[in-house]
């Protein structure tokens, strides 16, 4: 059984449009996150939710938005996409925000805008 | 501000030849360190971790220890494998969850 998920695994779409992508966790953990990895492989932390609340929200733009409909599942959405968004998109959970926890990460979604 | 410094690849080994990967941080308080790994087309899996200083990390062979007099985190082999290539990531961890990772340090290992 996969503990981190994340549907779709790649993702091809035109600037301006709209996109989601979900993730799901089966490992009872409490928190979950969404990190960047540009193509120079440097990974960032975007968003973090804790039983279903935001606690980490870097400085992303505002046409990035997380939803959280229960704290199995994270998902981003991402308005009006831009070339620059191209990246691949990783989530992770731990069992909780303490900074001793180790983060579990899914596969990755590569998001290529064009 | 808090930020990993890792030394840059690419890194080319020979099969059963020694591996030291360097990582120095900066943070403020007691982070937790950590090393993740990063396997072609795969998504990162955490390797070892140290939570306060003089702590060692060990796993499949691999270990660090956590210095605090040098802000250290130094990734060690004793014999790379070629199964060993990878990326790999230092990171640390001072604000409950918010993982600063340093640039990766790819390898490749020759048979």
């Amino acid at each position: 059984d996969t503990a981190v998920s994340q549907t779709p695994k790649y993702l091809v779409t035109q600037m301006g449009n709209d996109k989601s992508i979900k993730c799901e966790q089966n490992l009872g953990h409490d928190t979950m996150y969404w990190y960047k990895q540009d193509s120079k492989k440097f990974l960032k932390i975007m968003f973090s939710y804790n039983n279903k609340e935001l606690i980490i929200n870097e400085t992303v733009p505002n046409r990035f938005s997380p939803k959280s409909p229960d704290k199995a599942h994270l998902n981003l959405h991402i308005n009006s996409l831009e070339l620059g968004d191209s990246a691949v998109y990783f989530c992770a959970s731990s069992q909780k925000t303490s900074g001793t926890d180790t983060q579990y990460f899914g596969p990755g979604t590569r998001l290529t805008v064009l | 501000g808090n930020s990993v410094t890792q030394m840059e690849g690419p890194v080319t080994l020979s099969e059963e030849a020694f591996l030291t990967i360097n990582c120095t941080y900066t943070a403020t308080g007691y982070p937790s360190l950590f090393w993740y790994v990063q396997y072609p087309g795969e998504g990162l899996q955490l390797l070892l971790k140290a939570t306060k200083a003089d702590d060692k990390g060990s796993n499949k062979g691999f270990e660090a220890t956590y210095r605090k007099e040098t802000t250290s985190f130094h990734l060690e082999k004793g014999s790379v494998q070629v199964s060993d290539s990878a990326v790999y990531f230092c990171a640390l961890d001072n604000q409950g969850g918010k993982l600063i990772f340093g640039q990766g340090t790819e390898l490749s290992v020759k048979p």
